[in-house]
């Protein structure tokens, strides 16, 4: 079984719509992050974790909310989506950061915004 | 090497050959320096890390250099093989401030890998 999941993993929604998408880890890791990636612009970061209760603004949070409903779970909403958000989104998990310098990534959930 | 834009960087190479990806950063304050690997359809994935007082270091096929007086990271291949086909990301580990912990990705180069 895969340690990081993501669902959706495709969807495709409408201007003005809400959206969330969720993060699941097994790997037992306090931080975990949300990134979008846009063709020839590599990663961003949107929202970061590093344990339950906290929870921290990345590159390019506007437009976006996050949620740590627990240590495993981690979920990304668009309030109200626009085209420009059209993009591919990776969840991902790491360990302390002075131990481990490994984020480990899920398979992404497509979002096309029309 | 690796720059702001929106077409990537390319690499095509014959199977058993070595690679050399270049990636070139701009944090002076990182701490660790990591490259990552994203094949098609998936997350990318952890390859190695080096550490910013250090110059080299070397895992299996693989070895990363670092010139901190000009900024930059180079990932080495050796024998090149078609299942190394794939996007590699730089990226810079913040050591401090509101940059602490979080990785700042490059734009990624595409390595093709010809038979």
């Amino acid at each position: 079984d895969a340690d990081v999941t993501q669902t959706p993993r495709n969807r495709i929604t409408k201007t003005g719509k809400r959206i969330m998408l969720e993060c699941s880890q097994t790997k037992g890791h306090d931080r975990m992050y949300w990134y979008r990636q846009d063709p020839g612009l590599g990663l961003r970061l949107i929202y970061y974790s590093f344990d339950v209760k906290d929870i921290n603004k990345g590159e390019i949070s506007d437009g976006y909310s996050v949620s740590r409903q627990a240590q495993a779970k981690f979920s990304l909403s668009l309030e109200s989506a626009i085209p420009n958000q059209t993009a591919l989104y990776f969840c991902a998990t790491s360990g302390p950061s002075g131990s481990n310098n490994e984020q480990f990534f899920g398979p992404g959930t497509r979002l096309t915004v029309l | 090497g690796e720059s702001v834009g929106l077409h990537l960087p390319t690499l095509s190479v014959q199977e058993g050959d070595n690679s050399i990806i270049n990636c070139a950063y701009s944090n002076s304050a990182s701490d660790y320096f990591i490259w990552y690997k994203q094949e098609s359809g998936k997350g990318p994935q952890f390859i190695i890390d080096i550490r910013s007082n250090m110059d080299k270091r070397q895992g299996q096929r693989v070895t990363v250099l670092l010139n901190k007086t000009v900024k930059h990271l180079s990932l080495q291949i050796a024998a090149t093989q078609p299942g190394d086909s794939a996007v590699y990301f730089c990226a810079e580990k913040g050591a401090g401030g509101t940059s602490y912990g979080k990785l700042t990705f490059g734009q990624g180069t595409i390595l093709t890998v010809h038979p």
